[in-house]
């Protein structure tokens, strides 16, 4: 199992591009999530989902959105970059709706908006 | 969900053992302790997690007294690659749809 996986590993954007962040998870999890990490801060939820078809916002969503079409994918899209969006984003999966279930962690994408 | 309390940063020497001690005065029946190890240019990852008593796993030991206030990490002979952030969770067991991270306890293991 490759577990979690993110691409890119890095991305620089100007202000007002957009983008998507891949993520994918090969454990047939159905629960899968998207934090943000600031320097000095905890890890802040974006947006999550409990399966396919099903997404909610987590406490920093403003500027983001997320589709679920598959169980395996959950991408996250920048609609247009801001400075502020300068951050290191991580996925996450688990195998239920339990927060006492594992949550697994990719690797991570730093990003840097010009 | 109920907050967490730890050291920001502790220092320590490699073969020592090391104890971080999280608080967390209001939490719930149905909540767990769980903590998450973060590496450097990585993301986190589960390490242990208990209710109550003591739980002990090849990584590490999670103390946790009667009360349930406060919780204790316990690393036995650390390494150098033991240097991590260690973040200390309240987990309900159910209705709650996130995981609530603080800033965690920056461990730094000397030679």
């Amino acid at each position: 199992n490759a577990g979690v996986t993110q691409t890119p590993k890095f991305q620089v954007l100007k202000t007002g591009q957009s983008m998507t962040l891949q993520c994918a998870q090969d454990m047939n999890h159905e629960y899968m999530s998207w934090y943000r990490q600031d320097p000095g801060m905890g890890l802040r939820l974006i947006h999550y989902s409990v399966g396919a078809g099903i997404t909610d916002q987590g406490e920093v969503p403003n500027g983001y959105n997320v589709s679920r079409s598959t169980t395996e994918d959950f991408p996250l899209r920048l609609l247009s970059a801001a400075p502020s969006q300068t951050s290191v984003y991580f996925c996450a999966s688990g195998y239920s709706l339990a927060m006492t279930d594992t949550q697994y962690f990719g690797p991570g994408t730093r990003l840097t908006v010009l | 969900l109920a907050k967490t309390t730890q050291p920001i940063s502790m220092d320590s020497y490699e073969g020592q053992e090391v104890n971080i001690t999280c608080s967390h005065n209001n939490i719930a029946t149905n909540d767990y302790i769980t903590w998450y190890q973060q590496f450097p240019s990585q993301g986190p990852r589960f390490i242990i997690q208990g209710y109550k008593t003591k739980v002990t796993n090849e990584v590490a030991s999670l103390f946790i007294p009667a009360d349930r206030k406060s919780s204790t990490l316990s690393l036995p002979r650390v390494s150098l690659s033991d240097t991590a952030v260690y973040y200390c969770l309240v987990v309900p067991s159910y209705n709650t749809d996130k995981l609530i991270f603080g800033t965690g306890t920056r461990l730094q293991v000397f030679p």
